[in-house]
């Protein structure tokens, strides 16, 4: 069974800093990968996805994240956070039986 | 507009009082599948369908059951809830072919007493 480890459960920058949330799954196959962002009350929004082609997939936001195979890792970089960044964060795996597997979740809190 | 909805969003019941939240899309996605998320947990799948009338249990399906009698909709059952089944509870809808991506419904909060 796949399994994904998001390092840090809290994660608090300052307005302008760059937010890193790292995440590292289990697979010796390259998976699907995703990004969520959930924010206060409200529900899952993808962020960003990489199925195949370039490593660095580009989301919405200005976020980003980068596909490194050798590492089993695809973690998020903003460059610059703004307040409005403030929400959990979930990094998925998917494979061939379409399950998400999810990690634990990242929350951000971003200080003025 | 593409989506998938939940009903009802927020519930409080009791223990042993059957309910139904139902979960409905409009994409015509082969796939559904429904997660619960509790704090320090992430999501977690209880059930998944890909297709009519075909369904498989998740990583969590104790205490719940659904159907698929057409393909737009997934309802979630719990016959007996009780308190441990306290949470938030996503509906999900993807397509077979493609990058696997899961469109999510609102979310549904279910409180047991």
């Amino acid at each position: 069974a796949q399994s994904v480890t998001q390092l840090g459960s809290h994660v608090s920058v300052s307005e302008g800093a760059l937010v890193l949330l790292r995440c590292n799954y289990s697979s010796s196959v390259p998976p699907y990968l995703f990004w969520y962002v959930q924010y206060p009350n409200q529900g899952l929004q993808l962020l960003l996805k990489y199925t195949t082609g370039a490593t660095l997939v580009k989301g919405i936001n200005g976020f980003e994240a980068e596909f490194k195979k050798s590492e089993t890792s695809f973690h998020l970089t903003k460059p610059s956070a703004h307040m409005s960044d403030a929400a959990e964060y979930f990094c998925a795996v998917s494979q061939d039986d379409y399950k998400l597997s999810f990690g634990a979740g990242t929350t951000v809190t971003v200080r003025a | 507009e593409a989506q998938v909805t939940q009903n009802p969003r927020y519930l409080i019941t009791v223990t042993g009082k059957k309910l139904t939240v139902t979960c409905s899309q409009n994409m015509n996605h082969e796939y559904m599948s429904w997660y619960r998320q509790d704090p320090g947990l992430g999501l977690r799948q209880i059930y998944y369908s890909m297709n009519v009338e075909v369904t498989d249990k998740g990583d969590v399906p104790e205490g719940y059951k659904v159907s698929r009698k057409e393909k737009r909709n997934f309802p979630l059952i719990l016959e007996s809830p009780s308190p441990n089944q306290t949470s938030l509870y996503f509906c999900a809808s993807s397509l077979l072919a493609g990058t696997h991506e899961q469109y999510f419904g609102p979310g549904t909060r279910l409180t047991v007493t």
